[in-house]
């Protein structure tokens, strides 16, 4: 089975400049995850999809973040300006059910100069 | 917010020599969940232990949970060097939708 797929691994940026990452989630898994992770912190969620729809998106600052999952498969994560705070990695996961594990990618590493 | 506040932040040990985690949390769970990460990969699911349960065993993985004292610990046994990483918990409450919430982590080092 194929795990979460993720792209691009790294990416560096100037500050006020935009960029875009990808997740392809586990097959057939309806809940898909974005979680933010700063260096030498734990992973810190920003939104929550089930299918196609939002579950929460609570933590996202919606100013500068934005996130879809097109017919419930693939998301993309947006950030329009970054700002140097933005440096992380990018986390997505999934999960089939409300009962056990999240499937995590490898991660997007992004670096905000 | 970070649910889990794991301790010690760091911990070195020397190959073969037992590893102990351990993870406190606020408020009421679903179920406690360990992950752990390599550096510079993705997290990888270690063990589940439901808020009915106490103890949890998984080959060199030894779970348990307190949910009086909203506690858990992690004990490696037998340590490889292959087990440097960081190990996270993770926190599912009873409410809302289904979210793990995460702490910050321990940094584990074993010395071959």
């Amino acid at each position: 089975e194929a795990g979460v797929a993720q792209s691009p691994r790294y990416k560096i940026i100037e500050k006020r400049q935009s960029v875009a990452f990808w997740c392809n989630p586990i097959s057939g898994h309806a809940t898909l995850y974005w979680y933010q992770q700063i260096l030498g912190q734990g992973p810190k969620l920003l939104i929550q999809f089930q299918n196609n729809g939002v579950v929460d998106d609570s933590q996202l600052p919606k100013d500068r973040f934005s996130a879809e999952r097109l017919k419930g498969v693939d998301s993309t994560l947006k950030i329009q300006p970054a700002k140097l705070e933005d440096s992380a990695v990018y986390l997505c996961a999934s999960t089939s059910d409300f009962s056990g594990e999240l499937f995590f990618g490898e991660g997007s590493r992004l670096t905000v100069l | 917010s970070q649910q889990g506040e794991e301790d010690p932040q760091a911990l070195s040990i020397q190959e073969g020599e037992n590893a102990t985690m351990n993870c406190s949390y606020k408020t009421s769970i679903n179920n406690l969940q360990w992950y752990r990460q390599n550096s510079g990969r993705g997290l990888v699911h270690l063990i589940l232990i439901r808020s009915n349960e106490r103890e949890k065993h998984s080959g060199r993985l030894r779970v348990t949970l307190d949910t009086s004292k909203k506690s858990s610990s992690l004990l490696i046994t037998a340590s490889r060097a292959a087990d440097t990483a960081s190990y996270f918990c993770a926190t599912v409450s009873g409410a809302g939708s289904y979210q793990l919430t995460f702490g910050k982590g321990t940094k584990l080092s074993v010395i071959p």
